[in-house]
């Protein structure tokens, strides 16, 4: 069964500085994995998706990759603003199915 | 503009009294699910469907139901709601990738529900 773990669960950082989240998972037959960023009170939005092929995905300040031998994926803040603070989450799905299984997520705080 | 819609966003209810939480999305995905997010115990999923009439379970779905008849709508049925399925549930949707798994997943905003 896929288990997906985020450490650390908070972080707070100053403004300017870049970071790094991490997720690791236990099935290494990961058809995607997918960084979310949650809102207080709100839904989630889809930041990144890589596909089982890929190894990495870049979004203006945003980097995740993902190292399928080690289940690990990482995502990569540059330059932190205060309109980053948020709860970030990742996901996989299980191998051979469409279940989807979510970490607990990292609360970020970016101080200005 | 795309979107996946939920209704309600809020709801207190009593147990046992049946309740409809629906879900649509306006995107022509043929991946609709349903999650729980509960403190401490993060999201976790609840049922799942890759298309019309095709639904699955995922990691929580005992006290629901679901249905698939349209591509566009998938509702979430707590036939007799009880005080553990006061939660924070959300809807999302995405196309399938030809090689399996999902896309990009777009959620609602969310349906707060307390069953009293």
């Amino acid at each position: 069964k896929q288990e997906v773990t985020q450490i650390p669960a908070a972080l707070s950082v100053p403004e300017g500085e870049n970071l790094v989240l991490n997720c690791s998972f236990t099935d290494s037959a990961i058809y995607n994995l997918q960084w979310f960023r949650q809102d207080p009170g709100k839904g989630l939005t889809s930041l990144l998706l890589i596909q089982s092929s890929q190894r990495e995905q870049t979004s203006g300040r945003l980097n995740a990759s993902l190292d399928k031998s080690s289940g690990r994926s990482t995502l990569y803040i540059a330059a932190s603003q205060p309109g980053d603070s948020a709860t970030y989450l990742c996901a996989g799905s299980q191998g051979g199915s469409e279940k989807l299984v979510f970490g607990k997520g990292t609360k970020l705080t970016v101080n200005p | 503009e795309a979107q996946v819609t939920q209704n309600p966003r809020y709801l207190i209810t009593v147990t046992g009294k049946k309740l409809t939480v629906t879900c649509s999305q306006n995107m022509n995905h043929e991946y609709m699910s349903w999650y729980r997010q509960d403190p401490g115990l993060g999201l976790r999923q609840i049922y799942y469907s890759m298309n019309v009439e095709v639904t699955d379970k995922g990691d929580v779905p005992e006290g629901y139901k679901v249905s698939r008849k349209e591509k566009r709508n998938f509702p979430l049925i707590l036939e007799s709601p009880s005080p553990n399925q006061t939660s924070l549930y959300f809807c999302a949707s995405s196309l399938l990738r030809t090689g399996g798994g999902t896309g990009e997943l777009f959620f609602g905003e969310g349906s707060r529900l307390t069953v009293l």
